[in-house]
């Protein structure tokens, strides 16, 4: 079975700076694929970033990237330059390549985005 | 991306009652949906797999006589809750897979509530 630990329920920061978001994994399996997800109030789930585990390089999209540490089983996220409206719930999850599509996710991190 | 959509996306109902829930793909046609659960300041919680035209496939815990699962065309998959309790208050949010690893789509979420 695979497992999100997401550490921090919640975080701040200042508009404009930049922050990072935890995730760490637990799996077995050799292939697999870590997505972050962003939830606002209005309940969507939003994807952001994905990063496959054979991936040689850090997925970015835009203002986000992720920091995949292989060795270590993390994949941090990272929102650079903040804004407002990134406040959010933010969700890490595992997909295990074979395992039917299925996602596991953490428990999530909020995200608020001050003045 | 994909597009999917949830009817109704919000629901509130009588205790006994039964709800019904559509997850329709608009412009991709899933052979295989996913119906997730998620309770208050928690985590989304996979209930079951739902496979085009046979039954579905149900998480561990959840009740498949409870949750009925109907995925009868390749674009609409329906989540009926039967003889709804207040326990069973919470959002369900249906996603489908893409062709692609690292594509999963969800839909905007129903939000129920029982009375």
């Amino acid at each position: 079975a695979q497992k999100i630990t997401q550490t921090q329920p919640g975080m701040f920061v200042q508009e404009k700076e930049a922050v990072t978001l935890d995730c760490t994994y637990d799996t077995s399996d050799p292939s697999y694929g870590l997505f972050w997800y962003k939830q606002p109030s209005s309940g969507e789930m939003i994807f952001l970033i994905y990063q496959g585990s054979y991936d040689q390089q850090n997925a970015t999209e835009g203002r986000y990237s992720l920091n995949f540490q292989k060795a270590r089983k993390s994949a941090n996220l990272v929102i650079s330059a903040s804004q407002l409206g990134d406040s959010a719930m933010y969700f890490c999850a595992i997909e295990v390549t074979g395992g039917g599509n299925k996602l596991t996710f953490g428990t999530g991190t909020q995200l608020k985005v001050e003045l | 991306g994909a597009v999917v959509s949830q009817h109704p996306s919000r629901v509130i109902c009588k205790s006994g009652t039964s709800v019904k829930i559509e997850c329709r793909s608009l412009d991709f046609q899933a052979t295989t949906m996913f119906w997730y659960r998620q309770f208050p300041k928690q985590s989304l919680m996979l209930m079951a797999t739902s496979n085009e035209g046979s039954k579905a496939t149900y998480e561990q815990g959840v009740e498949k006589d409870k949750f009925l699962i109907n995925h009868a065309s390749l674009t609409l998959s329906t989540l009926t809750v039967t003889s709804a309790h207040p326990e069973d208050s919470s959002f369900y949010i249906c996603s489908e897979a893409g062709l692609a690893a690292d594509t999963q789509y969800f839909g905007p979420g129903t939000r129920l509530t029982v009375l």
